[in-house]
């Protein structure tokens, strides 16, 4: 079986603080892959990123930055300074060799004040 | 257009009513997906279909019907609906369902309110 637990449910910062997004996973597939996704208010799930298993990189574009730990199960995401436009539901999500479809995870709702 | 397009946007239904739900994704992609997504709920995979032919049916009741004519297109055919099954529909494709180009591309979903 798989699964992906977001924790935290609602996050509030102020613009222009760091936040991080806790994802952790589970799998027994050594194969696998790991999302971001952010949902705004309008509704569309716009895709952020895609890692596979075997590549331990962390990556960085623009403010945006993820932190793949293998040992910890961990994909966690950083957004640096953050602004307003940054509010929006974020879900993480895995898809293994063995299934042909995500996983996602509840969600981690961002709101960014100014 | 391009990306995954999803009409309506919004859907106001009776219960006795029979509608559709329309996908179309301009990606050239081979599968497509249809989401549930209900209020303080995961994303509820509904169906999937690959190169037209469906490959999965999560447990959906038989008043939801899905229809994939081809590639391009999906349809969800809703008839005599429940108020629980409100909530926001996502279409999504992706280039194929397993390995290395299976990213999927989410439209801006259908609000469903069945009242």
């Amino acid at each position: 079986a798989q699964k992906v637990t977001q924790a935290q449910t609602e996050i509030s910062v102020v613009e222009k603080e760091d936040v991080t997004l806790d994802c952790v996973y589970e799998t027994r597939d050594t194969t696998y892959y790991l999302f971001w996704y952010k949902q705004p208010p309008s509704g569309e799930l716009v895709f952020l990123i895609r890692r596979n298993s075997f590549d331990e990189q962390n990556e960085i574009s623009g403010r945006y930055s993820w932190n793949f730990q293998k040992s910890t199960s961990s994909f966690n995401f950083t957004i640096t300074a953050s602004q307003v436009v940054d509010s929006a539901v974020y879900f993480c999500a895995l898809i293994t060799s063995g299934y042909s479809t995500l996983t996602f995870g509840k969600g981690t709702m961002l709101l960014v004040s100014p | 257009e391009t990306g995954v397009t999803q009409t309506p946007r919004h859907l106001v239904m009776g219960m006795t009513n029979k509608k559709s739900l329309k996908c179309e994704q301009h990606l050239g992609h081979n599968a497509m997906y249809w989401y549930k997504q209900s209020a303080k709920k995961p994303l509820e995979l509904m169906f999937v279909y690959n190169f037209k032919e469906q490959t999965e049916n999560n447990s959906v009741p038989s008043r939801f019907s899905p229809e994939c004519p081809n590639s391009s297109h999906l349809f969800l055919h809703l008839h005599t609906l429940q108020p629980e099954d409100s909530a926001l529909y996502l279409c999504a494709s992706s280039q194929d369902l397993a390995g290395p180009f299976n990213e999927q591309f989410f439209g801006p979903g259908t609000r469903l309110t069945v009242l």
